[in-house]
């Protein structure tokens, strides 16, 4: 069966610090894989979402990057937090055949 | 902007009553789907209703969709106090969802 590992699952960051968050995807093979904020309280927002190796596309200019450098690896970065950044981070995988998203359990980051 | 916006925003009801969460959206989808999200958690798919569709069943679970008033209704029967989390609509466009606020949905052991 598959499975969506996230960690950490929560993270205290200061102001100016890089970050870097993993997601890993088991039992799939080519993946559609996506990375969303979610405010406190309020609906996910899309921010990045990959069709494969290598392939990132940006729906929200901000102060964060993604990459995928293996099939079932997606990884969300930034050089310097700032904290707006503060939220919690989801990270979903699609199968090709599927029009549904299996969700991870989320990294809560704090930026202080 | 969101595309799917959720009704009500919040919804208390005692267990074994019925619970209806409705979404409106504004362009054309794929499909619909819900999710449900306990505090602190990942979402976990519901049910999915494709626009060509307009009700289906899951247990407890009965989504309509009507397309010419883009919107789209889940309703909980017989609720359980675990039922208790929120619930998102998302809408599926060019292979991207978009999700709605959701709805706080408590019930009362």
């Amino acid at each position: 069966s598959q499975t969506i590992h996230q960690w950490p699952a929560t993270l205290v960051q200061p102001v100016g610090s890089p970050l870097s968050l993993e997601c890993t995807v088991e039992g799939t093979s080519n993946p559609n894989l996506y990375w969303y904020r979610q405010a406190a309280g309020r609906g996910l927002q899309l921010l990045f979402y990959s069709v494969g190796i290598g392939q990132i596309s940006s729906e929200v200019p901000q102060n964060l990057s993604a990459s995928r450098p293996q099939d079932r690896q997606f990884i969300l970065s930034s050089k310097k937090l700032l904290l707006s950044d503060s939220g919690f981070y989801l990270c979903a995988w699609e199968g090709r055949s599927y029009n549904e998203q299996f969700f991870g359990p989320g990294t809560r980051l704090t930026v202080l | 902007s969101q595309q799917g916006e959720e009704d009500p925003q919040a919804l208390s009801i005692q267990e074994g009553e019925n619970a209806t969460m409705n979404c409106s959206y504004k362009t054309s989808i794929n499909n619909l789907q819900w999710y449900r999200q306990n505090s602190g958690r990942g979402l976990v798919h519901l049910i999915l209703i494709r626009s060509n569709e307009r009700e289906k069943h899951s247990g407890r679970l009965r989504v309509t969709l009507d397309t010419s008033k883009k919107s789209s209704s889940l309703l909980i029967t017989a609720s359980r106090a675990a039922d208790t989390a929120s619930y998102f609509c998302a809408t599926e466009s060019y292979g991207k969802l978009t999700f709605g606020q959701g709805t706080i949905l408590t019930v009362h052991p």
